[in-house]
This record gives C-alpha cells, structure tokens and sequence, in this order.
C-alpha cells in the first residue's frame, strides 16, 4: 500500500520563476493539505483540498495557490517566486470530512517532501 | 494567540536514558493533541495522540498526557534507544481543523 507521495524531492528555483509541486495521496485518502515547513520550525499550514475545492487556508499569499484532481491527487503551485519560500514542502492526506463528527481527527499521512531552494 | 510551545533542543542523551520532552500550548477550548516524529530523512509520522483531558496518548514506548490544567502533553519514555533519534513535534488541532504546530525538538541517542 503505497504511503503519500509527493514530486520532486528537490528543486532549484531562481527569483520570480514559477514552480509547481505534486503529491499522490495515500490509497483511500481523500483530503490533502500542504505544508510550509522551514528549517528549524515546523510546519505551517497553507491550504486543503477536499472534492477538488480549496476547503481551508492558511495565511498565505495569493502567490500560493493548488489543484486537487478528480483522482485526488494535489498541485501546489508558486507564482513569483522570492528567496523566502525556500523551505520543505509538506503533503499530507487523511480521510477528513468537514462537518461528520470526529472525522477531524483522522491521523495525518505525511509525504518525505519537496525541497525547494530559491537563489 | 494559538502556539505551541516545545523545548528548544538539540536534546542530547545516553541508550536507556529517560526522556521529557516538554510542550505546552495556547488554545481556546480542549484541542485535541498530537506528537508527530520526523526520522532523518523520512516525513512526518503520527507517535500519539490524545483526544481529551486527563487522556494518556502512548505508542513505541512513548507517553503523553493532556493536561488541561497546565495546558501541557509533554512526551516521555522511560529508556530511549538509538533508533529514537529524530525530530519530535508537538501539535494541536484548533477549531478550524487546522493543526498547530511546535517548532519541534530534535533528539540525540548516544550509544
């Protein structure tokens, strides 16, 4: 059973480019979420998607912004890229329903990450 | 506002040593509390969870109660090995279904 993965593990960036990262979701998992974690910090929450819609987000600019496909699988894409969002990106996937009771506390799965480096 | 506050590491100990590692948090309400471990190299794992006060989270030898009186989940495990050696966070789950997270502790077992 093939856990969360997420594509690339690593990319180069310059200033103002654009990038886009992937994630699989993990086999009957439905929601997926993305995380910013930076180094020494933890991870900070950007947005989920749930049914192909952004459900929640984090305060993050517009510059950030996603996709989920029908198959469940999520984009994370990054417009104007500045040397600060250099950092580990953070897929996860869980079974969450917004609204059914205790759903919420479906455990996380996380991916191994992307590492995007902005020069 | 809402944080989590977690031991600043590294935390560094010998084999069989006992092992606290604090964490508190600022919440409204009784949020249900996470430790999530990050092995080098590998992603993010749920360790344990409790779900509601005075509940004892416990997984691989480790242990975590919620405290709703000191608003702490400090983990521990009475012998840490070398294979424990990672990066430890604590979370919370605030009213939006968002997790908070601490800025974790890393630890080291020394043989």
């Amino acid at each position: 059973d093939a856990g969360v993965t997420q594509s690339p593990t690593h990319l180069i960036k310059t200033r103002g480019q654009q990038v886009t990262l992937r994630c699989s979701p993990k086999s009957g998992h439905d929601t997926v979420s993305w995380y910013q974690q930076a180094l020494g910090q933890g991870p900070q929450f950007i947005f989920q998607y749930y049914e192909e819609e952004e459900r929640q987000r984090g305060n993050f600019p517009d510059r950030f912004s996603g996709h989920q496909f029908p198959n469940y699988s999520s984009e994370l894409n990054v417009n104007a890229l500045l040397l600060g969002d250099s950092a580990l990106y953070l897929c996860a996937s869980s079974t969450f329903r917004a609204g059914i009771r205790g759903s919420y506390n479906s455990p996380l799965h996380f991916g191994n990450g992307t590492r995007l480096t902005v020069t | 506002g809402n944080s989590v506050t977690q031991m600043e590491g590294p935390v560094t100990l010998s084999e069989e040593a006992f092992l606290t590692i604090n964490c508190t948090y600022t919440a409204t309400g009784y949020p249900s509390l996470f430790w999530y471990v990050q092995y080098p190299g590998e992603g993010l794992q749920l360790l344990l969870k409790a779900t509601k006060a005075d509940d004892k989270g416990s997984n691989k030898g480790f242990e975590a109660t919620y405290r709703k009186e000191t608003t702490s989940f400090h983990l521990e495990k009475g012998s840490v090995q070398v294979s424990d050696s990672a990066v430890y966070f604590c979370a919370y789950m605030d009213s939006n279904y968002q997790l908070i997270w601490g800025a974790g502790t890393k630890l080291i077992i020394k043989p």
